[in-house]
């Protein structure tokens, strides 16, 4: 089936610096969405993307939905032990009511106090 | 607003027994509703998507099956749990009709089969 590649698998940093993550796909999406999981809860919705080289913010997050609509990163700066969790990527083909998503296979991030 | 609930929380069933898990939306009207499974905390794998009342769609062969009874209402069941069939099971929602599609999730319910 369809994946995507997100890049890197785990990560380990020190409280206060920044983060990067990002997915490619072999086809074009029209939607790119990022979440956020913490350990024993279901993932939570941080940023959605809908046009490509779109920019988006949200606190201390940034993504973009890159220009050939085949890639999107995440970026966080200035971490703290709160971003510990799994993030994932996932992106939509077309414009489909049914709307199925393809995920990343997450990014696990920990950080050091 | 909107929220999405998931029942049992967690669960430990032996092998060769049935299965019931339950999702319910509250606050919209008929939405998408989506059944995934997620082992060893990654990779979510799409078992099930509904885009109404009685219809369900499967996404890969399983142990598995699902059925929607009621507009915000969505089950997930087995007449005979195999051990694979232990994860992390998460339930999801989008707006029906929305073509972009952000999905809101459910806390989940992990299944553990012995």
């Amino acid at each position: 089936g369809q994946q995507l590649n997100q890049s890197p698998q785990s990560m380990f940093i020190q409280e206060g610096e920044d983060v990067s993550m990002n997915c490619t796909s072999s086809s074009i999406f029209n939607t790119w969405l990022w979440y956020k999981q913490d350990p024993g809860e279901g993932p939570v919705l941080l940023i959605a993307l809908y046009k490509a080289g779109e920019l988006t913010s949200n606190g201390r997050l940034t993504a973009q939905f890159g220009i050939t609509r085949k890639d999107s990163f995440l970026n966080i700066s200035a971490s703290i032990p709160s971003d510990v969790g799994i993030y994932f990527c996932a992106g939509l083909h077309g414009s489909s009511n049914t709307g199925k998503l393809i995920f990343g296979q997450g990014t696990t991030l920990q950080v050091k106090p | 607003s909107q929220t999405i609930h998931q029942w049992p929380a967690t669960l430990v069933q032996p092998v060769g027994s049935p299965l019931s898990l339950e999702c319910t939306v509250e606050g919209t009207s008929n939405p998408n509703l989506y059944w995934y499974r997620q082992a060893a905390g990654r990779g979510l794998q799409l078992l099930f998507y509904s885009v109404g009342i009685g219809q369900i769609s499967s996404e890969v062969p399983q142990n598995l099956s699902a059925s929607r009874p009621q507009d915000r209402q969505f089950i997930l069941s087995s007449k005979k749990l195999l051990l694979s069939d232990s994860g992390f099971y998460l339930c999801a929602w989008s707006w029906g009709g929305n073509p972009y599609n952000e999905q809101f999730f459910g806390p989940g319910t992990r299944l553990t089969v012995l």
